[in-house]
């Protein structure tokens, strides 16, 4: 059973690159969200998802944007790439918003 | 907004004794749901056990319980008789059951477990 997957696994991008990472889930879920996990910060939400064509701010947005275009991807952009979005980034699914989120694996992003 | 507090940023408890990770959360919503994930040094997000708010009992996994207190806002995790695989970081989470709610993290507590 796949299911969330997020690719890549491992990146390194130079300050005002751009990337996509792709989170999708085989769960039919309606909820999805990314993360940010940072040493002593916890994991800090950046976007979220209730469904398909649907997004909405979390904690941390700025620098980042999300689409969910279908029901089991969301995807995550940076259109411009700053050191302090050096972090790893989790995925995460769920029913509903009260059901046990399932977490892919994370991408760990390094940026020069 | 909600708030979830986790104050002890580590803790240590020896082989096959007890210990318990405190949370604490502030939110003005009167229905909502409450999480323990237990992330181990693979990165992994595992759900270790989940409360609901309008029940008063307590939930009980294996060796893993909690101790609800909703007049207060709090909810810890108590892990009895540890293992050195308990060894992780343990986030204590939020999720009102309010339409379009979203899952708040507090900032975790890393457990050592001493053989």
């Amino acid at each position: 059973n796949a299911g969330v997957t997020q690719t890549p696994k491992f990146r390194v991008l130079k300050t005002g690159q751009s990337m996509t990472l792709l989170c999708a889930q085989d769960m039919n879920h309606e909820y999805m969200y990314w993360y940010r996990q940072d040493p002593g910060m916890g994991l800090r939400l950046i976007h979220y998802s209730v469904g398909e064509g649907t997004t909405a701010k979390g904690e941390v947005p700025d620098g980042y944007n999300v689409s969910r275009l279908k029901k089991q991807n969301f995807l995550l952009g940076l259109e411009s790439a700053a050191p302090s979005q050096t972090s790893v980034y989790f995925c995460a699914s769920s029913y509903q918003g009260n059901t046990e989120a399932f977490f892919g694996q994370g991408t760990r992003l390094t940026v020069v | 907004a909600q708030t979830v507090t986790q104050s002890q940023p580590e803790m240590s408890v020896q082989e096959a004794e007890t210990v318990t990770l405190s949370c604490t959360y502030d939110t003005s919503e009167s229905d909502y749901y409450l999480f323990w994930y237990k992330q181990p040094p693979s990165r992994q997000m595992i759900l270790v056990i989940r409360q609901e708010a309008y029940k008063q009992q307590n939930a009980t996994e294996n060796r893993f319980s909690v101790n609800f207190q909703k007049a207060a806002k709090s909810f810890s995790l108590k892990i009895s008789d540890s293992q050195l695989g308990d060894a992780a970081m343990y986030f204590c989470a939020f999720n009102p059951t309010t339409a379009n709610s979203k899952l708040t993290f507090g900032k975790g507590i890393t457990l050592s477990v001493r053989p």
